[in-house]
């Protein structure tokens, strides 16, 4: 049972545009949500996360928005770059879960130069 | 600056061995876990310690079991390795306090099993 899902495995996007990566949970426990971003060969990397009481977090080029009615949270990139190219995860936890968090199946950037 | 590391980058071990993946991390972090990460099924945790000698089954804990006789130290343990635990492994760190969560992961170990 996948509780966050990210449907898309793959993105284009051309340099300076927007990127945008979408993430689906489905459990309304989940309380803090976190995303990671994976270049190959080495471990993931923390990027942002918004807690459920907000709406909207940003840092630099990355915002993330935070939907809850429809169980949705999105990953804004503005200007995307050629070193963003990378996987990215989304990751949610269960509110009481010490610090446990469950993935999701990543979505591949490709920031065409 | 902070660091997770992993014995190895690259293991090849037989089917039937027993495999030891150690993770060590120099954070003074009171968690610890293994994920192991496929291709289609994302970051899937196997187990997890939020102190010493204490440990939690995460998802898919079968045919996995770990130890942590540190607080730096955490070792997965492939009893009987099989062919389907063929996989990146990564191990991770965080901070008990309940602000902060993100994990802090090694580099992965690219665990083949023949």
């Amino acid at each position: 049972d996948q509780q966050v899902k990210q449907n898309s495995p793959s993105l284009s996007v051309q340099e300076g545009r927007i990127s945008i990566l979408n993430c689906d949970y489905t459990n309304s426990m989940f309380d803090y949500f976190l995303w990671y971003k994976k270049y190959p060969a080495e471990g993931p990397t923390f990027l942002i996360s918004i807690s459920s009481i907000k709406d909207k977090n940003e840092d630099g080029r990355f915002t993330v928005f935070l939907n809850k009615s429809a169980k949705h949270l999105s990953l804004h990139i503005v200007p995307s770059q050629p070193g963003d190219s990378a996987v990215y995860f989304c990751a949610a936890r269960i509110s009481g879960g010490y610090q446990k968090v469950t993935f999701g199946t990543g979505t591949k950037l490709q920031v065409i130069p | 600056d902070v660091k997770v590391t992993q014995s190895s980058r690259y293991l090849v071990k037989r089917t039937g061995e027993k495999v030891f993946l150690e993770c060590v991390q120099d954070m003074d972090h009171e968690n610890m876990f293994w994920y192991r990460q496929d291709p289609g099924l994302g970051l899937r945790l196997i187990y997890f310690s939020y102190d010493v000698k204490m440990k939690e089954k995460g998802d898919i804990p079968e045919g996995y079991s770990v130890s942590r006789e540190k607080k730096e130290r955490f070792s997965l343990i492939l009893e009987s390795a099989s062919t389907n635990q063929t996989s990146m492994y990564l191990c991770a760190s965080s901070l008990a306090a309940s602000g902060r969560i993100e994990q802090f992961f090694g580099p992965g170990t690219r665990l083949t099993v023949l």
